[in-house]
């Protein structure tokens, strides 16, 4: 699987929006780039996937570079529950997700 | 909303016993996975399995897990002989298919505490 690279953590603000950056310089053409979240002492719960155009569901926003190096995971607003590591990861088929270490989001009240 | 779920939540066990960890995936997925993660370290895959077979395993995977589906219902995995490295989160993860487009879906894990 291509390699992603995220920052450690980002810090945010109750009720404000949050930018989580991913770079995937090596993503191949049939790549989904998909994005998971794990809670404090839970398991990673899937949050959005996309290939090219941007994708919205009920929890988040992706925004993918036309170029697809990088991507955007966009929370519209974000509330205490949204801490989190927020993990960006390249899906090329086959069985197994690998985990990088993801982007620590502490939300400020 | 369908949801994995495993049990126990947490399993405390001796050095050298055996330990049986449940999951009950999502009920129309294909495909099944055990994935732990140590205390402070990233999320790793163990093994894959579909078709009553394992199809993947990564090399933490060794002679002392094994996995079953003795049911219609049930995934469990077992660890033979447990060490104290094997302390750890254990999650269960479910899928429909292999596509790159298809997602894993999680259950909220098992804490192993091995003494």
């Amino acid at each position: 699987d291509a390699k992603t690279t995220q920052p450690n953590s980002m810090e945010s603000n109750e009720e404000e929006p949050v930018h989580l950056p991913c770079n995937h310089s090596t993503i191949s053409g049939t790549d989904y780039i998909h994005w998971y979240r794990q809670l404090p002492s839970q398991g990673p719960e899937y949050v959005i996937h996309g290939l090219t155009s941007n994708v919205n569901n009920r929890m988040a926003s992706l925004a993918i570079a036309e170029d697809r190096k990088s991507s955007t995971l966009i929370l519209h607003r974000a509330t205490l529950r949204d801490a989190a590591v927020y993990y960006c990861i390249l899906r090329d088929g086959g069985n197994k997700l690998v985990f990088g270490a993801g982007t620590i989001l502490r939300v400020k009240s | 909303e369908p949801e994995v779920t495993q049990t126990p939540s947490h399993q405390v066990t001796q050095m050298g016993q055996e330990v049986i960890l449940r999951c009950v995936p999502i009920s129309n997925h294909l495909y099944f996975y055990w994935y732990r993660q140590i205390l402070g370290q990233k999320v790793e895959f163990l093994v894959s399995f579909y078709n009553n077979e394992i199809s993947e395993k990564s090399e933490i995977f060794d002679d002392q897990f094994s996995v079953e589906r003795p049911d219609g219902s049930n995934f469990t995995l077992k660890i033979r002989s447990t060490k104290l490295e094997d302390s750890a989160m254990y999650f269960c993860a479910s899928g429909m298919g292999l596509a790159s487009s298809d997602t894993q879906y999680f259950g909220p894990g098992t804490r192993l505490t091995v003494l």
